[in-house]
């Protein structure tokens, strides 16, 4: 149980266009989402919190209108990468959590690369 | 506030060794503690978690950890290392702010 579906596991991009990123929970429904980006051999940065049916809470510094989060649903969170740039390429987590909202369950990931 | 701190961002051990990934913990409140456990270019899986109750946690793939309060540890172990447990491991920390706090990843090589 508790799996979390993220896609596009890699995606390839040209400066300037916006990419989608799709997190969803499989076989539970998640009150509470994570974005997260992480950086060559370095740990996980938080993003943005999102509860279903409310806005995301951005942590500092992570800009709003260039990380566009929509929790639509129970089952589903967005992250928007807006007019995407070479220094927006990384790697792109979700996790989502249940009723206990201490325990993350994790996506695989997402590989943004922007030429 | 809360922090994790890992001791040694590379561990290597010899395959069927003892695997020991240290890792320590601040916190004001009683913590949920985590390892997880990240293949190239993959999410994280959840290796073990401890919320309440026994303080010696059993994971997958024979891994296990304890929590100690008295010395705000949660040390990984496992007694024989494969060639298959090579990857990044992350000691992570979460209080009722439901924010997961995780620790720089200390990268495990297995030699044969």
């Amino acid at each position: 149980g508790a799996v979390v579906s993220q896609h596009p596991s890699r995606v390839i991009c040209k400066s300037g266009t916006s990419v989608k990123i799709e997190c969803r929970s499989l076989d539970f429904q998640a009150t509470t989402m994570f974005w997260y980006r992480q950086f060559p051999k370095q740990s996980l940065m938080l993003m943005a919190t999102s509860n279903e049916g409310s806005k995301a809470t951005y942590e500092q510094g992570v800009e709003k209108d260039k990380f566009l989060i929509n929790h639509a649903s129970l089952t589903l969170s967005t992250l928007t990468v807006t007019s995407a740039h070479p220094e927006d390429s990384s790697f792109y987590i979700c996790s989502a959590s249940g009723q206990d909202r201490n325990i993350q369950y994790f996506g695989a990931g997402t590989r943004l690369s922007v030429l | 506030a809360q922090s994790v701190t890992q001791l040694g961002s590379h561990v290597s051990v010899s395959e069927g060794a003892l695997v020991l990934l240290r890792c320590n913990y601040s916190s004001s409140v009683p913590p949920y503690l985590f390892w997880y456990v990240q293949y190239p270019n993959q999410g994280l899986q959840l290796l073990l978690k401890y919320t309440t109750g026994a303080t010696l946690v059993k994971g997958i793939n024979g891994f296990e950890a304890e929590f100690k309060k008295s010395e705000t540890s949660f040390h990984l172990t496992k007694p024989s290392a494969h060639m298959s447990d090579a990857a990044e491991y992350f000691c992570a920390v979460s209080t009722g702010g439901f924010k997961t706090i995780f620790g720089a990843g200390t990268r495990l090589f297995v030699k044969a």
